[in-house]
């Protein structure tokens, strides 16, 4: 079975638009770590923020945000007012406190256009 | 600068001609994997180490091996390289272990003929 799935394969919205990229887990861990990278079209993996099972608090960055809801098994990252350098794919992943293990997701292809 | 760095960024073989990629790391990490990004699969995890002589698989280690003589390296090696291990190549490290974030090297594209 999947350990995070992004239903969402590619998205495209138009510059300005907001956009929210899907992440539901799978983990029966009391204890884990749920992450987003970029890949922008260069190729490199960019680490965007690390949250950890017990705080479910939302978080916001400038123009990223981040929903974190367990009784979903979500963590959804939204961007605000999107703009063509958010164009990239994006990786929801999963770490688990048993087993030493990483997981990504498969990623969403998101491109914005002017 | 801290970083992570492979060797070779690209790299055209053909089967069964013995590879190694390497890895690198500059800033003490414990924890080094391999993963290999495929389209539509995202990145898979091959292989990973908690610290020195310390590895053990990931979800898809068939056909490669690792080694973790150094805690700075962790080099990735195919015997015997099949078509189906073209792919792209990240590795990564970690302060701490698999809950840590992880950074990345800047992969490695391997085509196989």
């Amino acid at each position: 079975a999947q350990k995070v799935t992004q239903a969402q394969t590619e998205i495209s919205v138009v510059e300005k638009e907001d956009v929210t990229l899907d992440c539901v887990y799978e983990t029966r861990d009391t204890t884990y770590y749920l992450f987003w990278y970029k890949q922008p079209p260069s190729g490199e993996l960019v680490f965007l923020i690390r949250r950890n099972s017990f705080d479910e608090q939302n978080e916001i960055s400038g123009r990223y945000s981040w929903n974190f809801q367990k009784s979903t098994s979500s963590f959804n990252f939204t961007i605000t007012a999107s703009q063509v350098v958010d164009s990239a794919v994006y990786f929801c992943a999963l770490s688990e406190s048993t087993g030493n293990q990483f997981y990504f997701g498969t990623g969403t292809s998101l491109t914005v256009i002017p | 600068e801290a970083q992570v760095t492979q060797n070779p960024r690209y790299l055209i073989t053909v089967t069964g001609k013995k590879l190694t990629v390497t890895c690198s790391q500059n800033m003490n990490h414990e924890y080094m994997s391999w993963y290999r990004q495929d389209p539509g699969l995202g990145l898979r995890q091959i292989y990973y180490s908690m610290n020195v002589e310390v590895t053990d698989k990931g979800d898809v280690p068939e056909g490669y091996k690792v080694s973790r003589k150094e805690k700075r390296n962790f080099p990735l090696i195919l015997e015997s390289p099949s078509p189906n291990q073209t792919s792209l190549y990240f590795c990564a490290s970690s302060l701490g272990g698999q809950q840590e974030t992880q950074y990345f090297g800047p992969g490695t594209r391997l085509l196989v003929l």
